[in-house]
């Protein structure tokens, strides 16, 4: 069964400041999508970032990037010159086969 | 109205109580999803409507009754709760990957606040 681990409950980082989050799966197969979703509070949940696992290259989108490691099943957001409006729940996805499933999510405030 | 669109955005029920959660999706998706979202938990999901047909229902409890009667709208009627059902319900919708095993991208709505007493 494919799972999502998400360690860190919760983060802080200081506005302008870069922050990592980590996430980590697994599965046995070989062709798959990873995904980082925003959830601001009392806000709709968003697509971050979108990364294919045959794509060696790392995703980027403006001030955010993945490291996306296969062999050791990790897939990391890393957040650039944070903002204010960062401030939300993350969830990495992992999808196969349109079964997509998330982890627990990491609550990251920005602090000013 | 863009996206999907969830109402009530919050609602309070006695576990006797009978209530309906709405969702609709004005992007053109052809699946939609019924997802729980608990504190300090992953995201469950609970059903998928692809073309108005159920394809999926996670061993979720009877009490949790969905419906599909359009490819734009989704109910998930509610009977006889317990507390432990209180959580916030996110409904989504997609296009489901093909062939070529695109991905199929998630929108959600902006999810309903239950809470039951």
């Amino acid at each position: 069964a494919q799972t999502v681990t998400q360690s860190q409950p919760e983060m802080s980082v200081q506005e302008a400041e870069t922050v990592t989050l980590s996430c980590t799966y697994d599965t046995s197969e070989s062709n798959y999508y990873l995904f980082w979703y925003k959830q601001p509070p009392s806000r709709q949940m968003i697509l971050v970032i979108r990364q294919e696992a045959y794509k060696q290259q790392n995703a980027t989108e403006n001030r955010f990037s993945v490291n996306f490691q296969k062999a050791a099943k990790s897939f990391s957001l890393k957040i650039s010159d944070s903002q204010l409006g960062d401030t939300a729940m993350y969830f990495c996805a992992f999808e196969v086969f349109n079964d997509m499933r998330f982890g627990a999510g990491t609550r990251l405030t920005v602090k000013p | 109205e863009t996206g999907v669109t969830q109402t009530p955005r919050h609602l309070v029920m006695g576990m006797t109580n009978k209530k309906s959660l709405k969702c609709e999706q004005h992007l053109g998706h052809n699946a939609m999803y019924w997802y729980k979202q608990s504190a300090k938990k992953p995201l469950e999901l609970m059903f998928v409507y692809s073309l108005e047909e159920r394809v999926e229902n996670n061993s979720v409890p009877s009490r949790f009754s969905p419906e599909c009667p359009n490819s734009s709208h989704l109910f998930l009627h509610l009977h006889t709760l317990q507390p432990e059902d209180s959580a916030l319900y996110l409904c989504a919708s997609n296009n489901l990957a093909g062939l070529f095993r695109e991905s199929g991208e998630l929108f959600f709505g902006e999810g309903s606040r239950l809470t039951v007493l």
